[in-house]
């Protein structure tokens, strides 16, 4: 089973830094992906970690901790346009993906 | 443009009626999840193939919802006697999914509304 919390909504000022927190307990666990919601959209791929550590892809980092189930999504010098929901996504096994609730971001001028 | 289409995009029926939704994954993709989402919720599990086969359905899949993926291509999702509580976005998902780290690619889903 898993077991899948992060924040439900989140508030960041146009060019500040934000951290988007998810905590998990996942059976089987082999890595974490991150996605990206517009209102409206499909989930689109943001990062995948397998490894404990910090992956940087511009202007998104993603980070894990395997031993603590905790990982976070960094966004720098945000956008109008990185206003979405950020969906958290254990990865058990070779299992379909379940997705944590999300997290809602709105970032304002 | 993921390159999953669903169709239709949105679909407004009475309380009672049955509703079919059809989804083309990515054609060399091998499997094919349907998840539904409502608002302010991430995508929750119904059902998945790996080719025409169907390997695992939620709790939440009631015995009114039917997913068939015949030719291991294309699928459909199929609610009978739809109820209010049916209302959400219906979203089609398809990856590689013989090994992990497998992307999982999602189309633009179908909203439904029952009113």
């Amino acid at each position: 089973g898993q077991n899948i919390d992060q924040p439900t909504e989140m508030t960041a000022t146009e060019g500040a830094i934000v951290q988007i927190n998810c905590t998990y307990q996942t059976s089987g666990f082999n890595g974490l992906f991150w996605y990206q919601q517009h209102a409206g959209e499909a989930p689109t791929f943001l990062s995948y970690n397998v490894l404990d550590g910090l992956e940087e892809k511009g202007r998104f980092s993603s980070f894990l901790s395997r031993s603590k189930g905790y990982s976070y999504l960094l966004l720098k010098e945000l956008q109008m346009k990185d206003s979405a929901s950020y969906l958290c996504a254990p990865e058990a096994g070779n299992t379909p993906l379940v997705f944590g609730k999300g997290t809602r971001l709105s970032v304002i001028a | 443009d993921t390159g999953v289409s669903q169709n239709p995009r949105h679909k407004i029926t009475k309380r009672g009626q049955n509703v079919t939704f059809r989804c083309d994954p990515i054609s060399e993709h091998n499997r094919l999840y349907w998840y539904r989402q409502t608002l302010g919720q991430g995508p929750e599990f119904l059902t998945y193939f790996q080719n025409e086969a169907q390997l695992e359905k939620s709790r939440l899949l009631s015995d009114r919802f039917s997913a068939e993926r015949p030719k291991g291509s294309f699928s459909t999702l199929e609610i009978q006697r739809t109820e209010q509580g049916d209302s959400a976005m219906y979203l089609c998902a398809s990856s590689l999914g013989s090994t992990v780290n497998t992307e999982t690619f999602f189309g633009q889903g179908t909203r439904l509304t029952v009113v």
